[in-house]
């Protein structure tokens, strides 16, 4: 079966201090994805990755950052935490060897509050 | 720029019966189409995924079908359960943008009454 973890169900954290949400996979998928999920907004795609030390912006990159040092983890990183990125934050993955036509399997969520 | 809509934003059936649920998108230049489930404070589960060559998929009492010409989706759900009380999302993988785009509905909220 498809394994996304992300180790982090649910943190509160105080405005400026620095936040990593951790996504592992168990799957062997060269693509990794950050999105965050806001009442009316929907999903947006924070990050992405196609492979181990690659990244690219998506949608809404502004205050984040991330790392992929190895092929099952994609950590996604809040510099400086701020109010507006109270979230539930969501990891997914893809085989990158079906870039166009693969399934996107999702992790169980991390819901960050900052106060 | 895509755009994708799901009707009705929220339904309530008693338990057995059939249902229905709509996805539309905007611009029929898609890889693909995604049905999802999400329950309450969870991540989404992945339900079924028609390619842009088919017509429809199947996995046991869901059906998905795809008209990409009109940019409609149907995901029909056969004899409801109360365990299927949850939010489906569906979801397009654009062909016209540079990076990896998918794009989501906002979601239909089902409640399965017993």
């Amino acid at each position: 079966d498809v394994k996304v973890t992300q180790s982090s169900r649910y943190l509160v954290k105080r405005t400026g201090e620095k936040v990593f949400l951790e996504c592992v996979q168990d799957m062997d998928h060269e693509n990794m994805f950050w999105y965050r999920q806001d009442p009316g907004l929907g999903l947006r795609l924070i990050y992405f990755s196609y492979d181990v030390k690659m990244k690219e912006k998506g949608d809404i990159p502004e205050g984040y950052s991330v790392s992929r040092e190895k092929k099952e983890r994609f950590s996604l990183i809040l510099e400086s935490a701020s109010t507006n990125q109270t979230s539930m934050y969501l990891c997914a993955t893809r085989d990158g060897r079906a870039r166009r036509a693969g399934v996107l399997f999702f992790g169980e969520g991390s819901r960050l509050t900052v106060l | 720029k895509q755009e994708v809509t799901q009707i009705p934003a929220a339904l309530s059936v008693p338990e057995g019966e059939n249902l229905v649920l709509n996805c539309s998108f905007t611009d029929s230049a898609i890889y693909n189409l995604q049905w999802f489930r999400q329950d309450p404070g969870k991540g989404l589960t992945s339900l079924l995924l028609i390619q842009s060559s088919q017509r429809e998929q199947t996995s046991g009492r869901l059906n998905a079908s795809l008209d990409k010409s009109s940019g409609r989706s149907t995901l029909y759900i056969a004899a409801s359960q109360p365990g299927d009380s949850a939010t489906y999302l569906c979801a397009v993988r654009e062909m016209k943008t540079s990076y990896d785009k998918v794009i989501f509905g906002p979601g239909t909220s089902l409640s399965v009454i017993p």
